[in-house]
């Protein structure tokens, strides 16, 4: 089975310039997930989906990020303008329809981005 | 306040040798869930254990074990007979929220220990 897909795997941009990662899940995963982790930092939640539905967003900065995932499928998180704090990796996760007890969420490797 | 603490912010082991990872955790809900995951320089996170709020048992997964103590709101991860594989980053996190089958099962991670394995 393959795991779940991300790209850029690294980027380097500079401030103000506008960026986007892809990440393609594991097939049939309802739900998805993109945290932001900063160096020296775990994982923090961005934004949760549950098929094309935003479930939680509360931590998303919306002035400058955005995510979607029209077709239920893969998802596209984008910053603009991009700024210093930003650099960061950017994990994405998915998760299968709630069946298993504890619900196990599986990350992609990440795209670890550069602001310059 | 933080809802996931690990104080350790590196830790070293000999080879072969049992380690003991520390995390504590602060919640109000009744029903949670905590994980460990371990992410190595390739940067991945990869799922090692859980443990369930109502689980009576402690959890096991190979050499991994989890060392729950509810009252304490402590779930340490102590993997035993270490390995030079071992040496990643090892990241306790909490699920709020019970095993129902909610959509919501966004999880909050501490900051991490650095486990160095010594040969």
């Amino acid at each position: 089975e393959a795991g779940v897909a991300q790209s850029p795997r690294y980027k380097i941009i500079e401030k103000r310039q506008s960026v986007a990662f892809w990440c393609n899940p594991i097939s049939g995963h309802a739900t998805l997930y993109w945290y932001q982790q900063i160096l020296g930092q775990g994982p923090k939640l961005l934004i949760q989906f549950q098929n094309n539905g935003v479930v939680d967003d509360s931590q998303l900065p919306k002035d400058r990020f955005s995510a979607e995932r029209l077709k239920g499928v893969d998802s596209t998180l984008k910053i603009q303008p991009a700024k210093l704090e930003d650099s960061a990796v950017y994990l994405c996760a998915s998760s299968p329809r709630p069946v298993a007890r504890y619900n196990e969420q599986f990350f992609g490797p990440g795209t670890r981005l550069t602001v310059l | 306040a933080q809802k996931i603490t690990q104080t350790q912010p590196g830790m070293f082991v000999q080879e072969k040798e049992a380690v003991t990872l520390d995390c504590t955790y602060d919640t109000s809900d009744q029903s949670y869930g905590l994980f460990w995951y371990k992410q190595p320089s390739s940067g991945e996170m990869i799922f090692l254990i859980y443990q369930g709020s109502y689980d009576e048992q402690n959890a096991t997964e190979g050499r991994y074990s989890l060392n729950f103590q509810k009252a304490r709101k402590s779930a340490n991860l102590v993997i035993s007979a270490s390995q030079l594989g071992d040496s990643a980053m090892y990241f306790c996190a909490m699920r709020e929220g019970g095993d129902s089958g909610g959509s919501n099962y966004k999880l909050t991670f501490g900051k991490g220990t650095l486990l160095t394995v010594n040969p």
